[in-house]
């Protein structure tokens, strides 16, 4: 079955409304990545958060590994972070990472 | 330094031709994915290698999609024939394993559109 499980599967934001996005896996976790996809760009790297709590600007990662649980909080939406976000975990089995199927955001003025 | 290198950007084909995508990972990273991206499937791995030799070869993909790794720095992923499903976005990523972090870093991606 699947195992990471991403919500909302996508998401409309007035301009400076937060947003939470969640990540939930049926594995033990090893490691935990947050990515940002723009439309037709690659993959950017924005948290490796394996536990606890992660800070960078507006943006806020918060992985539980007992409740099998990352979020990404965004706060002050901006137009700018229009796009989709991937979380992708490492399960304690030590293979490659498996990656969610995203959330999809849209941040209208 | 550099990041993760994929050439070409766009690469279109007919259906039935033999095409080759080329990869170049962070320099000293020892392990290299390949994925491929739709909008309907998502990110799909492809194959795997670590220190160069193969862990995962993408099972349903495994008849017509061949990845090598002739040496570290440098992967490719050849399709032989191409059919229109193959009309993606192929990504390259790579990670250095040997400490804590498994932070993966990935390329710009090959558009491939098969006609």
């Amino acid at each position: 079955g699947q195992q990471v499980q991403q919500s909302p599967a996508s998401l409309v934001l007035q301009e400076g409304e937060n947003a939470e996005l969640q990540c939930n896996f049926s594995t033990s976790l090893n490691s935990m990545q947050w990515f940002y996809q723009r439309p037709g760009g690659s993959l950017v790297s924005l948290f490796y958060n394996p536990s606890g709590t992660k800070h960078s600007g507006r943006l806020t990662s918060t992985t539980v590994i007992k409740e099998r649980r990352s979020s990404l909080h965004i706060s002050s939406s901006q137009t700018t972070d229009s796009g989709t976000y991937l979380c992708a975990l490492e399960a304690n089995s030590g293979t490659y990472q498996r990656f969610g199927t995203g959330t999809k955001l849209q941040v209208v003025p | 330094d550099a990041g993760v290198t994929q050439t070409p950007r766009h690469e279109v084909a007919e259906k039935g031709q033999t095409i080759i995508l080329k990869c170049e990972p962070v320099s000293g990273h020892n392990d290299l994915f390949w994925y491929r991206q739709t909008k309907i499937q998502g990110l799909e791995l492809l194959s795997y290698f670590r220190s160069k030799s193969l862990m995962e070869d993408g099972g349903a993909f495994k008849d017509r999609f061949k990845a090598e790794m002739l040496n570290s720095s440098f992967s490719t992923l050849k399709i032989q024939p191409t059919e229109p499903k193959d009309s993606a976005v192929y990504l390259c990523a790579s990670s250095f394993n040997w400490g804590p972090s498994y932070e993966q870093y990935f390329g710009p991606g090959t558009r491939l559109t098969v006609l």
